[in-house]
């Protein structure tokens, strides 16, 4: 069985940082692309970054081009997303999943990330 | 303001059959690239219902079909249940190398 479970989520001060991990079972995780996606409070979904199954390609949406990094460790079936210059309008939960034709056909159950003062 | 658009909502009576529609542009679903559609209870994670334009992953109903044409998607449930009221997303990859999503669709039965 596919699972993806996310971690690292809590409230944090503007300007502060997080890191995000998301450890994956039940699939190959080093064949596959994976994707962080993110929700706002009553939003709708946007999507985060992307990073291939052996790292050699990375996108970033523009809203977090420069203060995000994802990264992933094969070895340890994790997916991880560093965020630093954390700003309110980050406040979401962040979902990681599983990349199919960049979508996401499975998700973790997500983790929220609450940026305030 | 989302690169995909979908109409806020929609409704249906039971039994009935509603379709959502996603219009994008020549940059994304119009350059070719599959549109995938996701269904959303709310407190919960997106659950893909339709991948690549049309086809359904395994153990989502056939009242669940989707279609493509030119720079359009569309979504449509048919023999509606109770249980299908959610938020339905549309989405798709862009040439500017993003993966884009539609604003939502809130489905009451």
């Amino acid at each position: 069985e596919v699972q993806l479970v996310e971690s690292g989520g809590g409230l944090v001060k503007p300007g502060g940082s997080l890191r995000l991990s998301c450890a994956d079972s039940g699939f190959t995780f080093s064949a596959f692309s994976m994707n962080w996606v993110r929700q706002a409070p009553g939003k709708g979904l946007e999507w985060v970054s992307s990073i291939s199954s052996d790292s050699d390609f990375i996108y970033y949406a523009d809203s977090v081009k420069g203060r995000f990094t994802i990264s992933r460790d094969n070895a340890k079936n994790s997916l991880y997303l560093q965020m630093n210059s954390l700003r309110a309008e980050d406040t979401a939960v962040y979902y990681c999943a599983k990349d199919l034709l960049h979508g996401g056909d499975y998700w973790g159950q997500g983790t929220l990330v609450t940026v305030s003062s | 303001q989302s690169v995909l658009t979908q109409p806020p909502s929609v409704s249906g009576a039971p039994g009935q059959r509603v379709s959502i529609s996603c219009t994008g542009s020549r940059s994304n679903i119009g350059a070719g690239y599959g549109v995938h559609w996701y269904q959303q209870v709310p407190g919960t994670a997106p659950k893909l219902l339709i991948y690549g334009n049309s086809n359904r992953p395994s153990g989502v109903p056939d009242r669940f079909s989707g279609s493509k044409s030119g720079t359009s998607a569309s979504l449509a449930i048919s023999g509606l249940q109770a249980e299908d009221e959610a938020d339905y997303y549309c989405q798709s990859y862009d040439s500017s190398q993003s993966v884009v999503f539609g604003g939502g669709t809130k489905l009451t039965v």
